[in-house]
């Protein structure tokens, strides 16, 4: 099976920078995707880790590290409409039904 | 461009009623999905189908059936609805490839009474 850790809630301030982690449990896998969800709204698509390293995707960043079953979202220029919930989610290919996500982190951007 | 559609938005049922939850894409993405979100669960996989005439279990099955008769529509149906079943749940689509984004519906909020 899998298993991914975020944690519940995150605050930070207009301006900031906020790192989410995503540490996983699994046999295998293809790579770590992120999506983000406004209040009411539908996941959307933020970025996809294959590989190791950082993925940079204009103000929001993210990152792998196979060795050590961990992954970040990187957020950085906070901006209020970035209050949302922010998910990890684990690749596991076609046959296990591809995506597997984790709870879900509800970020907080304060003025 | 669409994307993907669900309907309905949203639903009241009475425990023991059936529905059908209508799922379409216009991409043409060979893989579709259900899932349902209930809060601080996240998004938990229902069923899947990895091409016209296919589907699979996911991790929560149990109570829903599905069907891809068409490419681009997936239904799930829910023959004897529960309360246990009041939650929302979301569409999605993908191309058969890895590195790809899945793209979401706007969700079906439903509620079993």
């Amino acid at each position: 099976g899998q298993s991914l850790e975020q944690p519940s809630e995150v605050t930070a301030v207009e301006g900031a920078i906020v790192q989410i982690n995503c540490t996983y449990q699994t046999s295998g896998f293809y790579g770590l995707s992120w999506y983000q969800q406004h209040d009411g709204g539908a996941p959307t698509f933020l970025s996809y880790n294959a590989l190791d390293g950082l993925e940079e995707t204009g103000r929001f960043s993210s990152f792998l590290s196979r060795s050590d079953s961990y992954g970040y979202l990187l957020l950085q220029e906070l901006q209020m409409k970035d209050s949302a919930s922010y998910f990890c989610a684990l690749d596991r290919g076609s046959t296990l039904g591809r995506l597997y996500f984790g709870r879900g982190t509800q970020l907080t951007v304060w003025p | 461009n669409a994307g993907v559609t669900q309907t309905p938005k949203f639903r009241v049922l009475k425990t023991g009623q059936s529905m059908t939850l209508l799922c379409a894409q216009d991409m043409n993405h060979e893989y579709m999905y259900w899932y349902r979100q209930d809060p601080g669960m996240g998004l938990r996989l229902i069923h899947y189908s990895v091409g016209e005439g296919t589907t699979a279990k996911g991790e929560v099955p149990d109570g829903y059936n599905v069907s891809r008769l068409k490419k681009q529509n997936f239904l799930l149906g829910l023959e004897s609805a529960a309360p246990s079943q009041t939650s929302v749940y979301f569409c999605a689509s993908s191309f058969h490839r890895v590195n790809t984004e899945a793209f979401f519906g706007q969700g079906t909020r439903l509620t079993v009474v």
